[in-house]
C-alpha cells in the first residue's frame, strides 16, 4: 500500500507558463511534507516544505499548497524555466519521526523552450 | 562543507559478494538514513538511525545491515549480494525532530550485481 503516490509520471510545458505537480497521500499520521528536486546522476535536493498546520508556503517561483482534507498536495512553478526540468519527489514524515520519510516515486517535468 | 559524503559511486559485484557503502556527515545531524531508488520508483527506505548506537528498519531492509558507532558514520553493509539489489543507494541524514524534517543527500552510489 503506496502512503505517497504521484499518479503523473511526467510532465511537459512551454518555458513562462505554470506547471503544477500533483501528491496524494494516505496517512493520517504524516503531518510534515516536502518536495525535493533531482538532476540525474545527483542525490535529490530540498526544495519547499509545509507543515500541516498552514495551507500555503511560498519562496520564490516556487509554492506548495496543502488541502488535508483531500489529504492532497500540490506544488506550482510559476513561471517555468528549461532549468526546472528534472524529476520531483514528494515526500512525507511525522515531526516525530524526522528521519522516517516516506517518499512518491517522482514526476518528471521537462520545461520546452 | 562537505555534507553527505558517499563512497563508492559506483561498483559492481558478483551474486554472493559482500561490501560496504560508506557514508559520512558532516552536519552534527541526529538522523542518517539510507534509501535506495529503482528506475521508475521513489526513494525506499532501507534502515534509518536516530542517533549512534540506535538504528531501525525501513520498507526495505532485508539483506542489508547497518550500525551506526558514531554520530558522522552510517556504514550500509550487504551481505550476500543479489541482482535484486541492482540498484542507486543513497545516504542521508537530517536534523532531529521539531527543527524540521529536511533531509540531505549524499550524490548516490551505483551498485550493479551480476
Amino acid at each position: 500500500d503506496q502512503q505517497v503516490k504521484q499518479n503523473s509520471p511526467s510532465l511537459s510545458v512551454q518555458e513562462g507558463r505554470i506547471s503544477i505537480l500533483n501528491c496524494d497521500y494516505t496517512n493520517s499520521m504524516f503531518d510534515y511534507f516536502l518536495w525535493y528536486k533531482k538532476y540525474p546522476a545527483e542525490g535529490p535536493t530540498f526544495l519547499i516544505s509545509i507543515s500541516s498546520i498552514k495551507d500555503k508556503n511560498e519562496d520564490g517561483r516556487f509554492t506548495v499548497f496543502l488541502n488535508k482534507s483531500a489529504k492532497h498536495l500540490s506544488l506550482h512553478i510559476v513561471p517555468s524555466q528549461p532549468g526546472d526540468s528534472a524529476v520531483y519527489f514528494c515526500a512525507a514524515s511525522a515531526r516525530t519521526n524526522a528521519g522516517k520519510s516516506t517518499f512518491g516515486d517522482g514526476t518528471t517535468l521537462t520545461v520546452k523552450p | 562543507n562537505a555534507g553527505v559524503t558517499q563512497t563508492p559511486k559506483f561498483q559492481v559485484l558478483k551474486t554472493g559478494q559482500s561490501m560496504t557503502l560508506q557514508c559520512a556527515q558532516d552536519m552534527n545531524h541526529e538522523y542518517m538514513s539510507w534509501y535506495r531508488q529503482d528506475p521508475g520508483m521513489g526513494l525506499r527506505l532501507i534502515h534509518y538511525s536516530v542517533g549512534a548506537g540506535i538504528t531501525d528498519q525501513g520498507e526495505v531492509p532485508n539483506g542489508y545491515n547497518v550500525s551506526r558507532s558514531t554520530t558522522e558514520d552510517f556504514p550500509l553493509r550487504l551481505l550476500s549480494a543479489a541482482p535484486s539489489q541492482t540498484s542507486v543507494y543513497f545516504c542521508a541524514s537530517s536534523y532531529s525532530k521539531g527543527q524540521g524534517n529536511t533531509i540531505y543527500f549524499g550524490e548516490g552510489s551505483w551498485l550493479t550485481v551480476v
